[in-house]
Formats: structure tokens, C-alpha cells, sequence
């Protein structure tokens, strides 16, 4: 089967860096996404990785490793309202998203 | 990037009643989506919905249930049938943009109480 696994919950203090992994195992690959949802809204895009290695986007990054089907979502510089769920995603073959239950992440001052 | 409206933003249905649900895209998209979202859980696919085809739905799901309309490439309906209880839910719709389909948006999901 699919299957999609981060971390269900973690904390990070303001200011600090915080690193949220994936795992997966899906049927193909066509790229690995993180999406950002705050409490009561709708998923926002944050980066896709398809090829190997790191992509940075400001005080985001993603890390994409196809050989060990595993990537992380790394935050700098921690602020408040970075205090969301942080969902992996990942297209397989048949270009379906297949999504990951997300992390939610809190942010202590 | 594609801007979506959902109608309604929230609704208290009765049991056993219907609800349609409507996306509208501010651009011409080929892909659509519908997904359901239940309170601290991740979104579950519920159909892709491309125009001038029928919509493909997701194991679990079926037509009867979940009947979609996809009229033009800026609008789509979902349907949710003889709601119940279970059926409460956040619904979202979502469109495929940008290279390759790479990116993927979201309309602000509407807020299903079914009593």
C-alpha cells in the first residue's frame, strides 16, 4: 500500500530552527510537496522537491532524498505565526496526491 | 495562481437532506479536485473532476453519494446526498495549476454540521 508518515505533533521555540520529516512509500514518484494549514483554513503551497537535494525559500527549505523516499521541511527563525499543521504529500505515479495525516506544530515564546 | 471561491463557507444540515456545494476558479483550470477534511485529520481525495468528462472518484466513495458537476473550466458542484452525522466534515475544493501541474490550490473549504 501507500503510505505517508511525519511526525503527528512538535514544538519549537520562537526564534530557533525546526526540522519536520517525511517518509513514504507510494507507488512512483512524481514529486514531494509541503503544504502549510493554519487552524480553520485551507492548505497553502509551500515547496515541491523532485529531484535530490535542498530547495530554500526564504526561512523555508525542503529536502528531498528519492533513494531513501524521505524529505524534511526545515523553519528558521521561528516566529508565532508559524504555529500551523505542515502536511507532506506526494505525487505517484498516476500523479495522485497521496497526503500524509500532517504535523502540528507549536510555537512556545 | 488560481483564486477560488467556495459557497457556502458553512452550513447545519439535517439528517437524511442534501447540500451542493459550489467552486468557482477565477481562471480556466483542467483539473479539479474535491476533498474532504474531518476535524484533526488530513485530506482524503474524494474525486477529480476534469471537464467534459465524468468524474473519477476515490475507493470509498461513489456517485450516488457524492454527485459532481463540472459544467465549465471554472466551476464545479459537489453534491453530498441523505446526509448523516458521519458526512460532517470541512469539503475543499482544489485546482491544479502552474508547470506540469505542480502546484495545487485551495478554495477556503466548506464547514459541513450535519445533526
Amino acid at each position: 500500500g501507500q503510505n505517508i508518515d511525519q511526525p503527528t505533533e512538535m514544538t519549537a521555540t520562537e526564534g530557533a530552527i525546526v526540522q519536520i520529516n517525511c517518509t513514504y512509500q507510494t507507488s512512483g514518484f512524481n514529486g514531494l510537496f509541503w503544504y502549510q494549514q493554519h487552524a480553520g483554513e485551507a492548505p497553502t503551497f509551500l515547496s515541491y522537491n523532485v529531484l535530490d537535494g535542498l530547495e530554500e525559500k526564504g526561512r523555508f527549505s525542503s529536502f528531498l532524498s528519492r533513494s531513501k523516499g524521505y524529505s524534511y521541511l526545515l523553519l528558521k527563525e521561528l516566529q508565532m505565526k508559524d504555529s500551523a499543521s505542515y502536511l507532506c504529500a506526494v505525487k505517484d505515479s498516476n500523479y495522485q496526491l497521496i497526503w500524509g495525516a500532517g504535523t502540528k506544530l507549536i510555537i512556545k515564546p | 495562481s488560481a483564486v477560488i471561491s467556495q459557497k457556502p463557507s458553512r452550513d447545519i444540515c439535517q439528517r437524511g437532506t442534501s447540500l451542493t456545494i459550489q467552486c468557482q476558479v477565477d481562471s480556466q483550470v483542467t483539473m479539479m479536485f474535491w476533498y474532504r477534511q474531518q476535524p484533526g485529520q488530513s485530506l482524503t481525495l474524494i474525486a477529480t473532476a476534469n471537464q467534459g468528462s465524468e468524474a473519477t472518484y476515490e475507493s470509498g466513495f461513489v456517485i450516488d453519494k457524492f454527485p459532481i458537476s463540472r459544467p465549465n473550466l471554472t466551476f464545479s458542484t459537489l453534491t453530498v446526498s441523505n446526509m448523516s452525522p458521519e458526512d460532517s466534515s470541512i469539503y475543499l475544493c482544489s485546482v491544479a495549476d502552474g508547470d506540469e501541474y505542480n502546484e495545487q490550490f485551495f478554495g477556503p473549504g466548506t464547514r459541513l454540521t450535519v445533526l
